[in-house]
């Protein structure tokens, strides 16, 4: 079955340092993988995706993450964060056999501090 | 485009009743598909349609319907509320395109509360 992992329920970071928000996946062959963020009291907003080619993928609101299949990681990753960016966020794998479904991870809530 | 729309936005309903949450998207999007989001859950798959009269179950499906009548809409229907029914429950729709799919839209929500 594809699923993804999202170890860390919750990540701190102070404002204007890197952020890394960790997601592991489980797929059998090759793995289509999405990053979504959700603010407080709102739906989904899609911020990348990775289908095939370059392992560092690029998003909206300055996200990148990078794709590593030895490690079959796919994390989120921020050079700079901002207050702004606390939210959660869920990795997702396109599930074979169903449509277009994703499986989502529990997701990790990012809290940046001023 | 008003995107992907769903009402009502708060429901709650007692034990035994039935009801409808509607979703709308005027993207022309052939894929559809709701979610229930429980808190450390993440999204769980209900049920999904890649285009009109096409429907499926997805992870969790027992107690719920859809149906695709048209390519903007795919309501949801509650059978029998139960309070293992209280969630937030998210619409999305997209293109069916490319072997990984395109980006999925999602709803506002729906927060529904089963007593």
């Amino acid at each position: 079955a594809q699923s993804v992992a999202q170890p860390e329920d919750q990540v701190n970071v102070a404002e204007g340092n890197p952020l890394t928000v960790k997601c592991t996946y489980s797929v059998s062959g090759n793995p289509y993988l999405f990053w979504y963020v959700q603010y407080p009291n709102r739906g989904l907003q899609f911020l990348l995706k990775y289908i095939t080619g370059d392992n560092l993928v690029k998003g909206s609101y300055g996200f990148e993450a990078e794709f590593n299949k030895s490690q079959t990681s796919f994390h989120l990753k921020k050079p700079s964060a901002l207050v702004s960016d606390s939210a959660l966020y869920f990795c997702a794998v396109r599930v074979s056999n169903s449509g277009y479904a994703l499986n989502f991870g529990k997701g990790t809530s990012l809290l940046v501090t001023p | 485009n008003a995107g992907v729309t769903q009402t009502p936005k708060f429901q709650v309903l007692k034990t035994g009743q039935s009801m409808t949450l509607q979703c709308a998207q005027d993207m022309n999007h052939e894929y559809m598909s709701w979610y229930r989001q429980d808190p450390g859950m993440g999204l769980r798959l209900i049920h999904y349609s890649v285009g009109a009269g096409i429907t499926d179950q997805g992870e969790v499906p027992n107690g719920y319907n859809v149906s695709r009548s048209t390519t903007e809409d795919f309501p949801l229907r509650l059978l029998s509320a139960a309070p293992s029914q209280t969630s937030v429950y998210f619409c999305a729709s997209s293109y069916s395109r490319g072997q990984g799919g395109d980006t999925q839209y999602f709803g506002p929500g729906t927060r529904l509360t089963v007593l």
